[in-house]
């Protein structure tokens, strides 16, 4: 089975707290890209990062980092220091030969100030 | 300048319509996608075009039928809609077909009544 679990669905946190979003897949495939996109409120879907299955280095782009760890299958990601305008839907994807980009179902991350 | 753009934003119409969607996109890229997200934030592939060549075509009903008259565009045709077609329907784009990044149009808001 191909899939993407993102167990969950909703979080809330306080301005200025680190919040990590788990995100677990399942593919046989040796060749695979990991994605986030984040969904504001405005609807649209803005690329975050891709990761492919054979580059383990954790990465780093501001507040936003990556862990990916292929023994627990896991691309988790993690906002520091988060901000209301951090609020949104995002969305954890996996990329198979297929071509299809199989989509997580998403965890909605709530900010208040 | 937006790389990849679709029309109508918003698309309110009655059962048993026709409607099309556009989509276009300005990146020179050389595959197009159709993306449907459902009420629960479900984001599912339909249809991939590479080069005006349809690669994927999930089960879809036949009503949708997907046209590429070039590789910049690509658009979707409902016929005789359905109160379950209402969702969000995101058009995309990659510079290839494998393993590829897609970049997102903002979405139109298909609402069935």
């Amino acid at each position: 089975a191909q899939k993407v679990t993102q167990a969950q669905t909703e979080i809330s946190v306080v301005e200025k707290e680190d919040v990590t979003l788990d995100c677990v897949y399942e593919t046989r495939d040796t060749t695979y890209y990991l994605f986030w996109y984040k969904q504001p409120p405005s609807g649209e879907l803005v690329f975050l990062i891709r990761r492919n299955s054979f580059d383990e280095q954790n990465e780093i782009s501001g507040r936003y980092s990556w862990n990916f760890q292929k023994s627990t299958s896991s691309f988790n990601f993690t906002i520091t220091a988060s901000q209301v305008v951090d609020s949104a839907v995002y969305f954890c994807a996996l990329l198979l030969n297929t071509d299809k980009l199989i989509f997580g179902t998403g965890t909605r991350l709530q900010v208040f100030p | 300048d937006t790389a990849v753009s679709q029309t109508p934003k918003y698309l309110v119409t009655q059962m048993g319509n026709d409607k099309s969607i556009k989509c276009e996109q300005n990146l020179g890229h050389d595959t197009m996608y159709w993306y449907k997200q459902d009420s629960k934030k479900f984001l599912k592939i339909m249809f991939s075009y590479n080069n005006k060549e349809l690669i994927i075509n999930e089960t879809v009903p036949n009503r949708f039928s997907p046209k590429s008259p070039d590789k910049a565009h690509l658009n979707l045709h409902i016929n005789s809609l359905e109160l379950g077609d209402s969702a969000v329907y995101f058009c995309a784009s990659s510079r290839t077909v494998k393993y590829e990044k897609l970049f997102f149009g903002s979405g139109t808001q298909l609402s069935v009544l």
